[in-house]
């Protein structure tokens, strides 16, 4: 069975600051990776993925995320985060059937204006 | 496209209490999905459905049914309502025309069991 681990469960961050949140997963296949954010009161919206190609993954917003496979991990990064990015980042990964979402348990970030 | 919609938005049931809830997507897609979300443990799959007429249990089925009448609707039925249920439900969908499966996800229906 996959699973999936989100290491940090909240960050606090000023703006401007640089963000990175960590994601590793496992599973032995083929896998499909996703970041998905949860603003305050709204529902899930994708970020980004990942299912072939380039390992260095481009999402909206700034976001970026970097597939290493000998680590298992897919990190979310941000150069310079603002006020409006303080929400719930969830990493999820499906395997290659891709019916199936694992879901890591979060992480809520909140930034300081 | 109103995309995936759920209702009701909340609900407040007594234990033992019986409720449906209705999720609906116009997208024409294959897949749909019933996630509970509870604070530290992200999203957990209830139940899914790969098509019209066919249901699967995902990882925390107990206490709940579902159903799948129609491609577009997709039910979750809590037959004896009990706190451990207070939760946040999200539905989802996703086509098997996209190669990586991407879900798209309903508003919430935000349910407390007393």
């Amino acid at each position: 069975a996959q699973s999936v681990s989100q290491h940090n469960h909240h960050v606090i961050l000023s703006e401007a600051a640089s963000l990175e949140l960590g994601c590793n997963y496992s599973y032995g296949g083929t896998v499909n990776l996703f970041w998905y954010v949860q603003y305050p009161g709204q529902h899930l919206q994708l970020l980004l993925k990942y299912f072939s190609g380039d390992p260095l993954v481009k999402g909206i917003k700034g976001f970026e995320a970097e597939f290493i496979k000998s680590k298992f991990s897919f990190n979310l990064r941000k150069p310079s985060v603002q006020w409006s990015d303080t929400a719930e980042y969830f990493c999820a990964v499906s395997n290659n059937a891709g019916n199936m979402l694992t879901f890591g348990g979060g992480t809520r970030l909140m930034v300081k204006p | 496209n109103a995309g995936v919609t759920q209702t009701p938005k909340f609900r407040v049931l007594k234990t033992g209490q019986s409720m449906t809830l209705l999720c609906a997507q116009d997208m024409n897609h294959e897949y749909m999905y019933w996630y509970r979300q509870d604070p530290g443990m992200g999203l957990r799959l209830i139940h899914y459905s790969v098509g019209e007429g066919t249901t699967a249990k995902g990882e925390v089925p107990d206490g709940y049914n579902v159903s799948r009448l129609k491609k577009q609707n997709f039910l979750l039925g809590l037959e004896s309502a009990a706190p451990s249920q207070t939760s946040v439900y999200f539905c989802a969908s996703s086509s098997i025309r996209q190669p990586t499966y991407e879900q798209y996800f309903g508003p919430g229906t935000r349910l407390t069991v007393t």
